[in-house]
C-alpha cells in the first residue's frame, strides 16, 4: 500500500530564509507522480509541485524545487527566500500512475510552516 | 469559471438532517474526485468520476454516502442521516484527461465546504 510521512508537524522560519519540508513515501509502483500542494487558512488547497518517478531532474516552480532522490524513497520541498505569505500548511502526495488523471491522491499528514517577519 | 467551486463554503446541519454538497469543476475537465480532511489531517480520498460515470466508490465510509455527475460535469455529494463523525470538510478536485505528458494531469481543489454536525 502506497504511504506517505511528513515527520515536521510544524517549523518556523525566518523570513528570507530557505525552508526544506520533509517527505518520504512508500509505494511497490514503478510509475507514481509526487505533489506538493499548500493549504492556507482559506481552506483551499493550491498546487505547488510535481515530480513524476521518471523524471530525471529535480522539478522546479519559481521558488519552488523538489528535492526528489528516487532511490531514498524522499520527495523534500525547498522553498528559496521565504515570504511570510508562505505561511500555510503543506501537504506532500502520491498519486499511482505517473501521467493519469483517474488516479486518487495519497496525502500526508501534513507540516504547518510558519514564517516570522 | 477559472477554478473549481463548491458550495455551500459552510454547512451546519443537526444530526440526522440529510445535506447535499456541490462541486463545479473546472470546464472541460473529466476527471473529478472528492475528499473528506479531517481537522488537522491530510485529505482523504472518497471517490472519483470520470465524465458522469463512477469509476471508483472505495473511500465512501458507509452507505449513507453518495455522490453523483449525472451530465458529466458538475457533481453533489449527498450524506443522508447525518453523524458527529461526518463533520470534517469536503475537498473537491478536478483534472484534465488524456493531455500530454508535459499536462501531468493535475488535480486542482476548490476551496471546500466545511461540515458541521451539531
Amino acid at each position: 500500500a502506497q504511504k506517505i510521512t511528513q515527520t515536521q508537524p510544524g517549523m518556523f522560519v525566518q523570513e528570507k530564509e530557505a525552508v526544506t519540508l520533509d517527505c518520504t513515501y512508500d509505494t511497490s509502483d514503478q510509475s507514481y507522480g509526487l505533489f506538493w500542494y499548500k493549504q492556507p487558512s482559506s481552506g483551499e488547497m493550491i498546487f505547488l509541485i510535481y515530480q513524476g518517478s521518471y523524471d530525471e531532474q529535480n522539478a522546479t516552480e519559481g521558488r519552488y524545487s523538489l528535492n526528489f532522490q528516487k532511490a531514498r524513497k524522499s520527495a523534500n520541498l525547498v522553498i528559496s527566500a521565504s515570504q511570510l505569505g508562505d505561511s500555510a500548511m503543506y501537504f506532500c502526495a502520491m498519486r499511482e500512475r505517473a501521467y493519469s488523471s483517474a488516479s486518487k491522491i495519497i496525502f500526508g499528514s501534513g507540516t504547518r510552516l510558519s514564517i516570522r517577519p | 469559471g477559472a477554478g473549481v467551486s463548491q458550495s455551500p463554503r459552510y454547512k451546519v446541519a443537526k444530526r440526522g438532517q440529510d445535506v447535499a454538497l456541490r462541486c463545479d469543476p473546472i470546464s472541460g475537465h473529466v476527471s473529478l474526485f472528492w475528499y473528506q480532511q479531517a481537522l488537522g489531517q491530510g485529505p482523504e480520498f472518497l471517490t472519483y468520476f470520470q465524465n458522469e460515470a463512477q469509476l471508483d466508490k472505495s473511500g465512501l465510509p458507509s452507505d449513507r454516502f453518495f455522490a453523483e455527475r449525472p451530465e458529466g460535469s458538475v457533481s453533489t455529494l449527498k450524506i443522508q442521516r447525518t453523524q458527529q463523525e461526518d463533520s470534517a470538510v469536503y475537498l473537491c478536485a478536478s483534472a484534465p484527461s488524456g493531455g500530454s505528458n508535459l499536462a501531468k494531469n493535475i488535480q486542482y481543489f476548490g476551496a471546500g465546504t466545511r461540515l458541521s454536525v451539531l
